[in-house]
């Protein structure tokens, strides 16, 4: 079974700084990729996902992800934060081909953005 | 549409009430998801169900039963609950095969006293 890390647990940066948040996942082969935002007392968001092709992936809100496979990373990034950008962000993993669906998530990091 | 509803949105029961959360989806998705979710943590997976029929079973509490009536709709029966089940529950949906994009529902926010 595939595992997700992500190493950061808390983020703290003021409005304008960049942010590059890790994940990196144990699987051997090929694997959806994911990254999830939730808001405060909202739900889960996705962000950004890769499938395959062009391993830089531009997904909303500005972020994006790049997946370095011989790393097993998936790190995501955003050159400028808001202070919108405060929220619990989680990275989340398959394993393809898969018959069970299952989705794997890192801990999360929870991003907090100061004015 | 490509949305995934839950009702209630909060639930407050007690502890030897009987309840349901009810998820809905019309993307066409065949494979469906309940997850637990507890604040700042990652959900956790509860059950899966694939072309309706229940495929997982995380060894879930027979406390929580969970019912797919039919392609579009999923339930979660509750019954005689812990306080310690108060949690998020959210409802996932994809697609089955190999670009399962989960797409997962505003979720429902239950406190068992």
């Amino acid at each position: 079974a595939q595992s997700v890390s992500q190493h950061n647990h808390h983020v703290i940066l003021s409005e304008a700084a960049s942010l590059e948040l890790g994940c990196n996942y144990s699987y051997g082969g090929t694997v959806n990729l994911f990254w999830y935002v939730q808001y405060p007392g909202q739900h889960l968001q996705l962000l950004l996902k890769y499938f395959s092709g062009d391993p830089l992936v531009k997904g909303i809100k500005g972020f994006e992800a790049e997946f370095i496979k011989s790393k097993f990373s998936f790190n995501l990034r955003k050159p400028s934060v808001q202070w919108s950008d405060t929220a619990e962000y989680f990275c989340a993993v398959n394993a393809i081909p898969s018959n069970d669906y299952k989705l794997s998530f890192g801990a999360g990091t929870t991003v907090t953005v100061r004015a | 549409d490509t949305e995934v509803t839950q009702t209630p949105k909060h639930l407050v029961m007690g502890m030897t009430n009987k309840k349901s959360l009810k998820c809905e989806q019309h993307m066409g998705h065949r494979a469906m998801y309940w997850y637990k979710q507890k604040a700042k943590k990652p959900p956790e997976l509860m059950f899966v169900y694939s072309y309706e029929k229940l495929s997982i079973n995380e060894s879930v509490p027979s406390r929580f039963s969970p019912e797919c009536p039919n392609s579009s709709l999923l339930n979660l029966h509750l019954h005689a609950l812990q306080p310690e089940d108060s949690a998020l529950y959210l409802c996932a949906s994809s697609q089955v095969g190999t670009y399962n994009e989960q797409f997962f529902g505003p979720g429902t926010r239950l406190t068992v006293l």
